[in-house]
């Protein structure tokens, strides 16, 4: 079956200690994302990644990392996280037709954050 | 202002009702558009694609208005099935890298 999978989904810390979400997708997409999504400011782009060993800042790349080893995977890396980045973060992927976006994301269902 | 804005609603309509949404974008170069739905506490997922003459996939049609810089979503004979949040996307970076995404409209259909 076709999909994206994070974990953890829910996850409470405490500032500063450092969390990865894993992001995970077996169709072989070249195009990877992370989105944050908070009531009234919708999905907003944190990082994406084109293919491998390629990375980009989105919208809101402040407070977070990622890396792109590998096609299948696109951590996300909280160094030291904060109180205003308890979110709900979506990864997503997509097949790019030549350099462009198809358009179609494929989420993951979403990891709900909570930093104390 | 926000490069691509909705209407927050929520738009509360009867079963069997016609409820049209529309989404603005701030861009002139934005190349392509599209129509998300997102249930509660879920992830989003890909209801439709706008085409530049308009498309229909069965209860739903979507149109583009380049010169007023909109488009809209039209759902006829909603179902209860059809409550939910719609996203509007827009790519806007010319190298087609991004997807920005509308705040989203909330749809209630009531019986």
């Amino acid at each position: 079956e076709a999909q994206v999978t994070q974990n953890p989904r829910y996850l409470i810390t405490v500032t500063g200690k450092k969390l990865t979400v894993t992001c995970s997708q077996n169709m072989n997409h070249e195009y990877m994302s992370w989105y944050r999504q908070d009531p009234g400011l919708g999905l907003r782009q944190i990082y994406y990644s084109m293919n491998v060993e390629v990375t980009d800042k989105g919208d809101v790349p402040e407070g977070y990392k990622v890396s792109r080893k590998e096609k299948r995977n696109f951590p996300l890396i909280l160094e030291s996280p904060s109180p205003n980045q308890t979110s709900l973060y979506f990864c997503a992927s997509s097949s790019l037709a030549g350099r462009a976006n198809t358009g179609e994301l494929f989420f993951g269902e979403g990891s709900r954050l909570t930093v104390l | 202002r926000k490069e691509v804005e909705q209407d927050p609603g929520p738009f509360n309509v009867p079963e069997g009702a016609t409820v049209a949404f529309n989404c603005t974008y701030s861009n002139s170069a934005s190349q392509s558009f599209f129509w998300y739905r997102q249930d509660c506490r879920k992830e989003p997922k890909l209801l439709m694609s706008v085409y530049s003459s308009g498309n229909e996939d069965g209860r739903f049609t979507a149109q583009l208005n380049r010169a007023s810089q909109y488009i809209s979503l039209l759902i006829r004979d909603s179902k209860l099935s059809d409550s939910a949040t719609y996203l509007c996307v827009v790519n806007i970076r010319n190298a087609g890298n991004m997807l920005t995404f509308g705040g989203g409209t909330r749809l209630m259909v009531k019986p």
